[in-house]
């Protein structure tokens, strides 16, 4: 079974341009969640989409968006990127039923904002 | 906002030493997940804990979910450099909320 899918890995951008991250979740799985990760502030949650709708947000800004897909494929959007939005951005699916079950996680994209 | 502390923020020890990580709130969940992270990956789930007092064995790691279901803790017997990582809990809450902890970074040192 393959397992959750993030592209790009790496990306450099710079102040003021925006980004869109790609997240393929494992097959079956209907939630999508994104979390934004450095080493000051931890793991956060971003949002959460389930069948295409938005379930759960975060508290981040607007300039976090995101959407999924019919085939539950997410992307998140961030547009005029500030210097603190360099993190390793996670998403993670699961069956979406129940909040206990378990998130399967890709291995992210690094977004360095120069 | 359920907070989840974990203690402590950073570990090193030696291999072959035991060790326990904590992970406190004062919130009531209905589960709580244990995952390791290491460099260059995203987690990856270790175990699930549901009934308060509950005791779960992965090998040389044991977790325990509080009685009161608001805090847990995860027992290392005997480290090995493999253990080396991000332990992580979230806790989860209503429906569908699943909030994470802090984080406890363990370095074995071999």
């Amino acid at each position: 079974k393959a397992g959750v899918t993030q592209t790009p890995r790496y990306l450099i951008k710079t102040r003021g341009q925006q980004v869109t991250l790609s997240c393929s979740p494992i097959s079956g799985h209907r939630s999508v969640s994104w979390y934004q990760q450095t080493p000051g502030q931890g793991l956060q949650f971003l949002f959460e989409y389930f069948s295409e709708t938005q379930r759960n947000k975060g508290n981040f800004p607007g300039r976090f968006s995101g959407r999924q897909f019919s085939n539950s494929r997410s992307e998140m959007n961030v547009s005029t990127l500030e210097l603190g939005d360099s993190a390793l951005y996670l998403c993670a699916s699961s069956l979406g039923n129940r909040a206990n079950q378990p998130q399967h996680f890709g291995d992210g994209t690094r977004l360095s904002i120069l | 906002t359920q907070l989840l502390e974990q203690s402590p923020q950073f570990l090193s020890i030696q291999e072959g030493e035991n060790l326990t990580v904590y992970c406190n709130s004062s919130s009531v969940f209905s589960s709580l997940q244990w995952y390791r992270q290491e460099p260059g990956e995203g987690p990856v789930l270790l175990v699930t804990v549901v009934t308060g007092g509950e005791v779960k064995k992965l090998k040389r790691l044991t977790f325990q979910f509080g009685d009161a279901r608001k805090d847990s803790s995860l027992h290392i017997t005997a480290a090995q450099p493999g253990d080396t990582g991000l332990y992580l809990c979230a806790g989860a809450s209503g429906a569908n909320n699943l909030f994470f902890g802090t984080g406890t970074r363990l370095t074995v040192i071999p």
